[in-house]
């Protein structure tokens, strides 16, 4: 069984500029969450989706990040216009049932995002 | 305030030295513990997860333990292939749709 895919693994980009970052969940988890882990930070949530509702954006940091899950399937993050601070790991995960955290997440290799 | 702390931070043993690695946690009704261990570059990669105190689990040369402050990871004769930053994670109090990460603990295991 194939795991979280992330795309890209890597992504370097100008202050300003916009960034689409990928997600593929396990095929049949319902839930997925982004994390984000910044350097020399804990990773840190960022927000919840059941199959294409949001259920938790708690941990988005403002309104140049939006995510999207359209059709239940895949997700995107997308960050418009970048700052510097955006500069991170992000990690997609996802979960089979109901969404309780107690359910099982499994990570992605995440993407690596630098902002210059 | 909801707190997952992890510690040491680092830790070097030599191959066959076993040791523990300490996760303590301040959530009210804890949901699960989460262990998990990543590698650079990588993912973290799920091992564990208990629910309630006094609840062990092994996995190879891991064995997790939970009481109601705290968990245990204990390396029982590691190998270097062991090496990794392994984390801890708990959901927080009043949302049961995240994990709260605590900062790891990166092993080296020298051979």
């Amino acid at each position: 069984e194939a795991g979280v895919t992330q795309f890209p693994s890597h992504s370097v980009i100008e202050k300003g500029q916009t960034v689409t970052l990928r997600c593929d969940p396990i095929s049949g988890h319902d839930n997925l969450y982004w994390y984000r882990r910044v350097m020399g930070k804990e990773i840190k949530f960022l927000l919840h989706f059941v199959k294409e509702s949001k259920q938790d954006e708690s941990g988005m940091p403002n309104n140049r990040f939006l995510a999207e899950r359209t059709g239940g399937t895949y997700s995107t993050l997308k960050v418009q216009p970048a700052e510097l601070e955006d500069s991170g790991v992000y990690f997609c995960a996802s979960s089979h049932r109901t969404g309780l955290a107690t359910d099982t997440q499994y990570f992605g290799p995440g993407t690596r995002l630098t902002v210059l | 305030e909801d707190q997952v702390t992890q510690s040491p931070e680092a830790l070097r043993l030599q191959e066959g030295e076993s040791s523990s690695l300490n996760c303590s946690y301040t959530v009210s009704g804890l949901r699960g513990l989460f262990w998990y261990r990543q590698d650079p570059g990588k993912g973290p990669e799920f091992l564990f997860t208990l629910y309630s105190a006094g609840e062990e689990k092994e996995k190879e040369r891991l064995k997790a333990t939970l009481t109601k402050k705290e968990s245990f990871l204990h390396i029982t004769a590691p190998k270097p292939e062991d090496s990794a930053t392994y984390l801890c994670a708990v959901p927080p109090t009043g949302s049961a749709r995240q994990l709260t990460f605590g900062s790891g603990t990166q092993l080296t295991v020298l051979p």
